[in-house]
């Protein structure tokens, strides 16, 4: 079964930074990555998603991720990062055709001023 | 276009009840998949329904169980509640395989 491992529990980070998370997945079979952001006491916000196609992938809110097949890597980045981002990030896949989606640990983004 | 709907939002129960929590999928979407998040597991896939039919199902006991009506609402029934079942239930749809699934703000339970 597939499964995701998103390697930073937390990441503090100032205002207007440049951030990076770091999200590694495992499967056997071709896989669909995602990126969820969700702000407290709310449900989950798609970021950006690979399903083929370029690996550089443009979210919303000006984030983006890289899909790198032999590092099986699909980490998150912003160039600059703004107070309102602080949340936790989730990484998810999925494999072929269902939507079994496993998500990961998730990372808590703090920005501070 | 209304969000995905859940309710009710929070939930107080005792060990050894039941409860049924309830997910009105986005108009048009026929894929509904539940999750728990707790603290200690985080976001873990119960089970996804698609056109009535169970399609998916993650690691959970058989207290745990769904349905999903011809208007592709779903419920998400909890039995003989343990403590460990206080999470954050959420519910997703999405059109079909390989599409984006929008969550709903999810149910808050909390078993005493």
């Amino acid at each position: 079964a597939q499964s995701v491992t998103q390697l930073d529990s937390q990441v503090p980070v100032f205002e207007e930074a440049p951030v990076e998370l770091r999200c590694n997945y495992s499967s056997s079979v071709s896989v669909y990555l995602f990126w969820y952001v969700q702000y407290p006491n709310q449900g989950l916000q798609l970021l950006l998603k690979y399903l083929s196609g370029s690996t550089l992938v443009k979210g919303i809110n000006g984030f983006e991720a890289e899909f790198n097949k032999s590092q099986t890597s699909f980490h998150l980045r912003k160039p600059s990062v703004h107070i309102s981002d602080t949340a936790e990030y989730f990484c998810a896949v999925s494999v072929t055709e269902n939507n079994d989606m496993r998500f990961g640990a998730g990372t808590r983004l703090t920005v501070k001023p | 276009k209304a969000g995905v709907t859940q309710t009710p939002r929070y939930l107080i129960k005792t060990r050894g009840q039941q409860v049924t929590l309830s997910c009105s999928p986005i108009s048009g979407h026929r894929s509904v998949s539940w999750y728990q998040q707790t603290p200690g597991q985080g976001l873990q896939f119960l089970f996804e329904y698609f056109s009535e039919t169970q399609r998916n199902k993650g690691n959970f006991p058989g207290r745990f169980s769904g349905r999903q009506f011809s208007n592709s609402r779903s419920e998400m029934n909890v039995s003989t509640l343990e403590l460990g079942d206080s999470a954050l239930y959420l519910c997703a749809s999405s059109w079909g395989p390989y599409n984006e699934q929008f969550f709903g703000p999810g149910t808050r339970l909390t078993v005493l």
